[in-house]
This record gives structure tokens, sequence and C-alpha cells, in this order.
């Protein structure tokens, strides 16, 4: 167990309906991080949050949203879905806004898997 | 983002030395050199990372060249558990949030 809760584990809709994946990042971790793994294009960034407050944007689709609650979880809604949104969904989180700053390594959770159909 | 090349497998023998290459011949000064594994229906993990010497943790120990045009993470004895894809990827310090995943290597274990 990593500390990075996600759920659900697994996801399965039609194309065209609204999911919401849900994330708990590892204790005391104040950033959270969104990636998408797909059989073609591998693992891809999509968004962090900080503390509540978007930092960082990647190949995240203008249908999909995130964000973070003053709890800290995260929660990454994803609309009018597509056969080609079917992917692993994975939820890193992180002590510190800048990482990289500091060379810390992220934190991931095992995912949600989404399947469109 | 600069590059990295990694072999897209390798095989290695259970309690067997294993060492998993990584070329990144445009790397810049400050990039930093990280590696992640990712096993069979898990998130990627942090395994280690350096800059220009070479780092030991209790998972494995990084080997960068006096060039830091490659490295090589080195599993001491590799046990079946280890059955992973090793991701080598840079970090300019102070750069983009984001970790930019290569294809990475996939490394069988055989008992």
């Amino acid at each position: 167990d990593s500390g990075v809760t996600q759920t659900p584990k697994h996801l399965i809709t039609a194309t065209g309906q609204r999911v919401t994946l849900r994330c708990s990042p590892r204790s005391g971790d104040l950033s959270v991080y969104w990636y998408q793994q797909s059989l073609d294009q591998g693992l891809q960034f999509l968004i962090q949050y900080y503390n509540g407050e978007e930092r960082a944007k990647g190949n995240i689709l203008e249908r999909f949203s995130a964000q973070q609650f003053p709890d800290l979880h995260s929660e990454l809604n994803l609309s009018s879905l597509e056969l080609g949104d079917s992917a692993l969904y994975f939820c890193a989180s992180s002590v510190q806004e800048k990482s990289v700053l500091y060379n810390y390594g992220y934190t991931f959770g095992s995912g949600t898997r989404l399947t469109v159909v | 983002d600069a590059k990295t090349t990694q072999p897209n497998s390798m095989e290695s023998n259970e309690e067997e030395p294993v060492h998993l290459p990584c070329n990144h011949s445009t790397i810049s000064g400050t990039d930093y050199i990280h590696w992640y594994r990712q096993l069979p229906s898990q998130g990627p993990e942090y395994v280690i990372h350096g800059l220009t010497s070479n780092v030991n943790n209790r998972m494995a120990s990084l080997a960068i060249a006096e060039d830091r045009k490659s490295s090589t993470l080195i599993l001491h004895r590799a046990t079946l558990r280890d059955a992973a894809v090793y991701y080598c990827i840079l970090r300019l310090q102070g750069g983009s949030e984001k970790l930019v995943f290569g294809k990475g290597t996939k490394l069988t274990v055989n008992p």
C-alpha cells in the first residue's frame, strides 16, 4: 500500500457519460498529480494541484476537469466520454509544490481502470 | 525535455544482478536522472535518482557515466518481485513538475 488511495478501482461506462475518479493523497502530501496511461500513448501527465490550487497543466482535454478539496483529496471529472478515453488513470502525490526543486519522488496510487463501451 | 533511450526488454535470472541501461546523450548540466518502475497492475514507483555521482539505496544502485550521457540502474539480486517496466526519466531542476515517461524497459525475471 503506497498510501495514495484511488477509487473506484474499475469503472465501466458508456460513451457520452460522465464519471468522477477520486484520489486521496498520502498523509502530509499537499500536491496531487493526475496521469493517464493508455496503450498507444503511454503515461501522460494531465494536471497538478497544490493545496487546492491548480499548478500545472499537461495534455488534459477540455472535457476533463479536476479539483482538489480542502481536505486535500482530489477528483478528476471526465465528461462526454469517448471510446478513446479508456485507460488507466493514476493519481500521485508529493509533499512539495515544486518537487522538482527538491528531487522528491512521487508516490503513485494503484489507479482506476476506466473502460468506455 | 531531454530524451532517454532504453532497451524495450531484458531478461534476468532470479538472484542474479541486473544492469538496466539508459542513454541520455542530450542531457543538460542540471538534469537529474530519475528511475521509476511499474509492477504489473500497479502505479509507477520511485526507485532512485542522481546527478553526477553514483547513488545507492535499499532498492537499487545508480551508476552514472562520467560524461553523464548514460546511466545504469543496478538491481544487485533480482527477485521475481522485481519483474516490472523500468523507466529512466530526466528531470530539470526547477523545470516542469510533470514526469515524462518513455516506453521503459520491461524486465522479466526467470525463477
